[in-house]
């Protein structure tokens, strides 16, 4: 168990639709990463929030936006959702000094649009 | 081209045997190459980490980085059915709290007892 946590685990809704991804990082954690995995592309960063501020986006869709709140969790919100947005969407956290590699992932949300 | 390539597998070798993956990247900046073993239906969790070139041990996994290259590879000695999973190559150029990673597309691997 990474300590990291999403929220819901599954979440099937129809083309169109707004959906809201939750995230809370590890204790302590003050940076949170989301990323998307699908076949098609594997696993592609998004966008990275640190102590409520955008630090650094990827490729992050201008129909989805995040923030990041002062508990530190994180929400993905994803809004006139398209049958190619299904996906893993995945939030990973580290600390403010962290390397690179010390992001530790959490289990994901399986998004499927209809 | 993307700037990170793996070779998606799938990939099946009996138990016991040595298992090589790897990764080819064209980013010269990259200075941090990880490795990410995932489960079915779970998230990413690190495996391994080198910091620029050489090589790295922990117990039966090798990672290996060639930056002149541009190649990194990780080795499984004495395989075994645990082992099976989707192995994700990940780089970075960069330290602190802008560390986002880039991804290869992952190997899946299958060790068959």
């Amino acid at each position: 168990d990474s300590g990291v946590t999403q929220t819901p685990k599954h979440l099937i809704t129809a083309t169109g639709q707004r959906v809201t991804l939750r995230c809370s990082p590890r204790s302590g954690d003050l940076s949170v990463y989301w990323y998307q995995q699908s076949l098609d592309q594997g696993l592609q960063f998004l966008i990275q929030y640190y102590n409520g501020e955008e630090r650094a986006k990827g490729n992050i869709l201008e129909r989805f936006s995040a923030q990041q709140f002062p508990d530190l969790h994180s929400e993905l919100n994803l809004s006139s959702l398209e049958l190619g947005d299904s996906a893993l969407y995945f939030c990973a956290s580290s600390d403010s000094t962290g390397t690179p590699y010390e992001q530790y992932f959490g289990p994901g949300t399986r998004l499927t649009v209809t | 081209q993307k700037e990170v390539e793996q070779d998606p597998g799938p990939l099946s070798v009996p138990e016991g045997a040595i298992v090589s993956l790897n990764c080819t990247y064209s980013n010269s900046a990259f200075q941090y190459f990880m490795w990410y073993r995932q489960y079915s239906r779970k998230g990413p969790e690190l495996l391994m980490y080198t910091y620029s070139s050489g090589n790295k041990e922990d117990g039966r996994f090798t990672a290996q980085v060639d930056k002149s290259s541009k190649y990194i590879s990780l080795f499984i000695r004495d395989s075994q059915p645990s082992d099976s999973a989707t192995y994700l190559c990940a780089m970075s150029g960069r330290r602190g709290s802008q560390g986002n990673l880039i991804f290869g597309k992952g190997t899946k691997l299958s060790v068959k007892p």
